[in-house]
């Protein structure tokens, strides 16, 4: 246990579907991420979230859609996805952006697309 | 463009000594994580190095040399649990993480 948590753990949605991912950290960080991350290659950072406010978006497609409503939660907002889109989607979450501070976590959501 | 190279997969012998390299090329350094990662779980902290040198925790130890942007992982008297990938990344000027594809060393009896 990281102190992150994911659900849901596995997600299986067509083309045409709505859904969302949620994200929970229960360790009083102030910045959350979103990651994708494919089968041989690098993580790939989405979203980063500093004090609320959103401070990344490394070009990522509109079908994604982040949301912080507070330092503890992080939600991804998937529509109109890709099958290329299916991937393991973590979560992490750390004290701040810079410095020492490693990353926490959480097990990932396992998404495939239709 | 930035770039993190390390190799894709290494093979060792249980109780054996392991070393996994990684270099890199960044806008900037500002340190430079090992994580690791079982299969189906989500990676963990192993180490940080931001100056020149070796860190030591345990049976696991980071080797860091600035000029050379060449990093280490060394894992001694391996262990089965030790089987995973391992991933090396490192903070540019802009504090962003930078990662590499990951090393997968798979342990033998």
């Amino acid at each position: 246990e990281t102190g992150v948590t994911q659900t849901p753990r596995h997600l299986v949605m067509g083309m045409t579907n709505k859904k969302s991912l949620k994200c929970e950290q229960h360790l009083g960080h102030n910045a959350m991420y979103w990651y994708k991350q494919s089968a041989k290659k690098p993580l790939e950072l989405m979203f980063v979230y500093n004090f609320k406010e959103q401070t990344e978006n490394n070009s990522v497609p509109s079908r994604f859609s982040p949301e912080c409503p507070n330092s503890s939660h992080l939600f991804l907002h998937l529509h109109t996805l890709q099958p290329e889109d299916s991937a393991l989607y973590l979560c992490a979450s750390s004290q701040d952006t810079s410095g020492s501070y490693e990353q926490y976590f959480g097990p990932g959501t396992r998404l495939t697309v239709t | 463009g930035q770039n993190i190279d390390q190799p894709t997969e290494m093979t060792a012998t249980e109780g054996a000594i392991v070393q996994i390299n990684c270099t890199y090329q960044t806008s900037g350094f500002n340190g430079l994580f090992w994580y690791q990662q079982h299969a189906g779980e989500a990676p963990t902290f192993l180490s940080y190095n931001v100056l020149d040198g070796l860190e030591e925790k345990g049976r696991f130890s980071s080797f860091l040399s600035r000029s050379k942007g060449y990093s280490y992982l060394l894992l001694k008297e391996l262990q089965m649990k030790d089987s995973a990938s391992y991933l090396c990344a490192v903070r540019d000027s802009n504090y962003q993480l930078i990662w590499g594809a990951g090393t997968k060393l798979i342990i033998k009896p």
